[in-house]
């Protein structure tokens, strides 16, 4: 099946540093999904984008649809240690199934 | 509280034994599926339903089936669980909406192992 290209697949970054991670995708999507999983749990929502282009912030964190419609990025800034866990990007195009990165497993040092 | 919820949420079985994970969601989502979770290789989807008794393939169906009978239900069943199958199981559910699948709101997961 279809997959994602996510990277890194691993960051370990000092508390207080700005992250930053994206999806690549060989074909194009109409909405991209930022995902954060912590150990034990179900991956939560972070983040939606329906629009290339569209910029959207939830908090610290920032997201974009790229223009081509085939790439996203995730930026964090000033990270804290309750940011650790494994970050996963997730395309869709129209109603078909969602297609998910690999992840991003973060780390934060204190 | 709006939530999907799955049982178990652990358990180790022995190969060739059937087993059905149940998955059930309160907020009258069209759109469920099932993935697995494998270290390096992220989320894979399994089965997903775009609404009752409508039932597709995902990427890793094999060894797998499901059925939705009713809405707010989507068990998965191993009837004849392999070593392979040992993995973490998410169930997720989400609504459709012109045309397009919203958002979708995952389970808390189930730890199968397979031994």
């Amino acid at each position: 099946g279809q997959q994602l290209n996510q990277s890194p697949q691993s960051m370990f970054i000092q508390e207080g540093e700005d992250v930053s991670m994206n999806c690549t995708s060989s074909s194009i999507f109409n909405t991209w999904l930022w995902y954060k999983q912590d150990p034990g749990e179900g991956p939560v929502l972070l983040i939606a984008l329906y629009k290339a282009g569209e910029l959207t912030s939830n908090g610290r964190l920032t997201a974009q649809f790229g223009i081509t419609r085939k790439d996203s990025f995730l930026n964090i800034s000033a990270s804290i240690p309750s940011d650790v866990g494994i970050y996963f990007c997730a395309g869709q195009l129209g109603n078909t199934p969602l297609v998910f990165g690999k992840g991003t497993r973060l780390s934060v040092i204190a | 509280e709006a939530q999907v919820t799955q049982n178990p949420r652990y358990l180790i079985t022995v190969t060739g034994k059937k087993l059905t994970v149940t998955c059930s969601q309160n907020m009258n989502h069209e759109y469920m599926s099932w993935y697995r979770q494998d270290p390096g290789l992220g989320l894979r989807q399994i089965y997903y339903s775009m609404n009752v008794e409508v039932t597709d393939k995902g990427d890793v169906p094999e060894g797998y089936k499901v059925s939705r009978k009713e809405k707010r239900n989507f068990p998965l069943i191993l009837e004849s669980p392999s070593p392979n199958q040992t993995s973490l199981y998410f169930c997720a559910s989400s609504l459709v909406g012109t045309g397009v699948i919203d958002t979708q709101y995952f389970g808390p997961g189930t730890r199968l192992t397979v031994l």
